[in-house]
Parts: structure tokens; sequence; C-alpha cells
């Protein structure tokens, strides 16, 4: 199965962009990278997903490297709403793999 | 639309109770799983369903039950509990599966004594 790496915890102003990394270098060539995230006693939120090429929706970008080694969650403008636990994960087999993700600490 | 629905929100048992943990979506999703928080954790996959009438085990499946006989439910069964068991537990549903998003369920926090 696929392993990810990620910053335990980072920080960023509120109102500036954040760029959240991952490492998957053990990802295969099909499987997904996904992005979700967890509020305070809240059941994890969906933010995004990729193959091989940039995404974009309302919430975030993801950034995913040529070599599929790597990927950045991108939040354009980020507001005290959006701290949280963000999670990178491969799909293996249709089975999403958690790892302990980012916490993402917004400074007012 | 409801979304994911999980109840009860909070369960207290006792060591060698069973129960059941309930899940229900309203968005005629296909795809269903159970997962598991321990605190500081990420989500570890208990059991999923890819239909009505077919399940498989996730990761941790081990003390624990699941049936699909319709597309909407997919509830958990605890057989005999265990302070191990204790921990936050998500249902999540998919239309076409990890490819496209998976909505949750907003948990139930089980603690057996």
């Amino acid at each position: 199965d696929a392993k990810t790496t990620q910053p335990n915890s980072m920080e960023s102003n509120e109102e500036e962009p954040v760029h959240l990394p991952c490492n998957h270098s053990t990802i295969s060539g099909t499987d997904y990278i996904h992005w979700y995230r967890q509020l305070p006693s809240q059941g994890p939120e969906y933010v995004i997903h990729g193959l091989t090429s940039n995404v974009n929706n309302r919430m975030a970008s993801l950034a995913i490297a040529e070599d599929r080694k790597s990927s950045t969650l991108i939040l354009h403008r980020a507001t005290l709403r959006d701290a949280a636990v963000y999670y990178c994960i491969p799909d293996s087999n249709y089975q999403l793999i958690w790892g302990a993700g980012t916490k993402l600490i917004i400074k007012p | 639309n409801a979304g994911v629905t999980q109840t009860p929100k909070f369960q207290v048992l006792k060591t060698g109770q069973s129960m059941t943990l309930q899940c229900a979506q309203d968005m005629n999703h296909e795809y269903m799983s159970w997962y598991r928080q321990d605190p500081g954790m990420g989500l570890r996959l208990i059991h999923y369903s890819v239909g009505a009438g077919i399940t498989d085990q996730g990761e941790v499946p081990n003390g624990y039950n699941v049936s699909r006989s319709t597309t909407e439910d997919f509830p958990l069964r605890l057989l005999s509990a265990a302070p191990s068991q204790t921990s936050v537990y998500f249902c999540a549903s998919s239309r076409y599966g990890q490819r496209y998003g998976y909505t949750f369920g907003s948990g139930t926090r089980l603690t057996v004594v």
C-alpha cells in the first residue's frame, strides 16, 4: 500500500495562501491522491482529489508533481475556519489509507 | 437531503455488551464504509460495502460485523464490546467510491468500560 509523509503541523496567517505538502513516493500509477480535512470534533470533509494533472475547485487547488511522488494542497486565502487537520490520502485498491495528517493553525 | 446520518452520537457500553451503530444515507450512494478513529490518529477502515448484499473487510475488522440489505443502510455491530473498541466511529458513503469523494457522518463516540 502507498504511504504518505506530511508535516505534523503548520502555521499560517489569516488571509494568506497556504501550501500543504505531501510526499507519496510509493504511489502506484493508478492511485488517485485525495485530500480531506477534519475540523475539531467533526467528521472528515472531502476537499479535492486528482491523478496526474493539477486540479481546482471552490475550496482549494491541488498541484501534483510530474513524477507523482509528491503533491501540494493550496488554500488560496486561509481563514480561521480553515483551521483543521488535513489528510493526504492515496486510494489503494479502492481503500483510503489515512495517516496522521497535518494540523493547520491559522493565526489572526 | 440529510446526507449521512449516524446514530447514536454518544454511547457507553459495559465490557461484553453488544450493540449496533446505525448509518443511513439518502443520496443513493453505492459505496459505504465504517472507520474508527483513535485519539490523535487518522481513520482506520473496519468494513466496507460496494453495494447492497456485498461487504468486505478493511484494515481492522475483528470484533465487528456488518450487513448491507438495502442501499440506504449500513449498520455496524459490535459483538462483545471491549475497552479497546473505545473510539470515535465514522460512517461514509460515495456514489462512485473513493475516486469521487466520500461524504462522512458526524460520528459516534463510543466508550467501553
